[in-house]
């Protein structure tokens, strides 16, 4: 099986401008969850999709969102970028909900904001 | 206080040495996870557990539940084993995962 795939591997945008990052699971996987990993806050949650349903949200502002499509690929989206969102943004895939469900990481989009 | 706190924060072995990193946290947990990274930033799931030791190959986790606290040991330590470990706890319900800071471990030959 292919593994989690995420797209684009890095990004340079300017502040202000907006992003969309994508996540695609590992086939039959239903459930994605995005991480923010920073050098100064270490790895930190963001959201979690399960069935096309935000099912939990990290303590992140509202230009932080996502979604999550029928296929189970997900995407989040960055709006009004400040210098702080430069981070490696994670994805993980696992096969259903719930705190037993081993979780299989993408290799991240790292984002440099300028 | 964050509630995970690992230890040491950095570690730096001889090939062939016994490592052992700790983990700690503070709440309630389900699951305790240990996970791997190397440079360049990809994320291996090591361990998930929620009770007693599990072991694959050279690597060795535990968790005591009544004491809040984990161990990850890695025998015959290799050059190949330098990564940062970080230990996660997932809660009662959802996928949502709480990370430790990590442990940079160097191992030289």
């Amino acid at each position: 099986k292919a593994g989690v795939t995420q797209t684009p591997r890095y990004l340079i945008k300017t502040r202000g401008q907006q992003v969309t990052l994508s996540c695609s699971p590992i086939s039959g996987h239903r459930s994605v969850s995005w991480y923010q990993q920073t050098p100064g806050q270490g790895l930190q949650f963001l959201f979690e999709y399960f069935s096309e349903t935000q099912r939990n949200k990290g303590n992140f502002p509202g230009r932080f969102s996502g979604r999550q499509f029928s296929n189970s690929r997900s995407e989040m989206n960055v709006s009004t970028l400040e210098l702080g969102d430069s981070a490696l943004y994670l994805c993980a895939s696992s096969f259903d909900r719930g705190p037993y469900n081993e979780q299989f990481f993408g290799p991240g989009t790292r984002l440099t904001v300028l | 206080k964050n509630e995970v706190e690992q230890s040491p924060q950095n570690l730096t072995a001889q090939e062939g040495e016994f490592i052992t990193i700790n983990c700690s946290y503070s709440v309630g947990i389900s699951a305790l996870h240990w996970l791997q990274q190397h440079p360049g930033g990809g994320i291996v799931s090591l361990f998930m557990l929620s009770s007693g030791k599990k072991k694959h190959g050279r690597l060795i986790a535990t968790i005591n539940i009544q004491e809040k606290h984990s161990s990850l040991h890695i025998t015959a330590s290799h050059p190949r084993d330098s990564a940062v470990y970080i230990c996660a706890y997932s809660e009662t319900s959802g996928s949502r995962l709480t990370f430790g800071e990590g442990t940079q471990l160097t191992v030289n030959p």
